[in-house]
């Protein structure tokens, strides 16, 4: 059971629309920011999104993050094929004094 | 560039101990926390531990699971990370992340290594 709460998976079709939620608490979401993590088949995790709503150099502009209260929540417009990957949330948990993740949703791209 | 690679994975026996390393390049390994995090096979992503930097200390923090049973170190000076894994148990089969950590206005895992994938097995 993971300390943040992502739906397992999602699906859509190529070129629409996709978000993915992530509801935590006031200790972990509610109190620190939020990063989101895609990781494709067999490889190792790739940071998307930081501080909330950042997006590293690199990272395309069709990948958003939102953050408000004690959930936070991954955008992806203009949907591929390629963005089919595992999608986890992530943050600091100041009552556990640990990094908390989502329990990960699988993106399907139909 | 940076670059962040995981060694010391293998098979060991339930109890056993293991020790992973993570040799780093391309930044300043003081200035950075480093966290490793795990994955068994076909599960999510957990967080294992923390070394911060130098000006927090070095400070360690533990998942409540490897708390006693996993340690996390580093040398600097050496740019290598590692990670001491003793009273191993079944369920720590898992690959072992070694990640480098940025702070922004949080912290937040910017490079990760490959893996390396850690099997306690009889």
């Amino acid at each position: 059971q993971s300390v943040l709460t992502q739906p397992p998976s999602v699906s859509a079709a190529p070129g629409q629309r996709v978000t993915i939620s992530c509801s935590g608490s006031s200790s972990n979401i509610g109190n620190d920011y939020v990063s989101w993590y895609q990781q494709l088949p067999g490889t190792a995790p790739k940071v998307l999104i930081y501080d909330n709503n950042k997006r590293p150099s690199g990272i395309p502009d069709r990948f958003s993050g939102s953050k408000s209260g004690t959930s936070a929540t991954l955008g992806i417009t203009g949907l591929q094929t390629g963005d089919e990957a595992d999608y986890y949330c992530g943050t600091w948990d100041s009552s556990l004094s640990a990094v908390v993740f989502g329990g990960g949703t699988t993106l399907t791209v139909l | 560039e940076v670059q962040v690679v995981e060694s010391g994975g293998g098979l060991v026996q339930p109890g056993g101990s293991l020790r992973l390393s993570c040799s780093v390049s391309g930044f300043t390994l003081s200035d950075h926390y480093m966290d490793w995090v795990r994955q068994a096979p076909g599960k999510g992503l957990e967080w294992v531990g923390r070394t911060r930097n130098k000006p927090k200390g070095y400070t360690t923090d533990y998942a409540a699971s490897v708390k006693g049973r996993f340690t996390v170190s580093r040398d600097d000076s050496k740019t290598l990370v590692h990670l001491q894994m003793n009273g191993l148990k079944t369920e720590d089969t898992a690959v072992y992340y070694c990640i480098r950590v940025t702070a922004g206005a949080g912290h937040y895992f910017d490079n990760w290594g490959q893996g390396t994938l850690v099997t306690v097995s009889s």
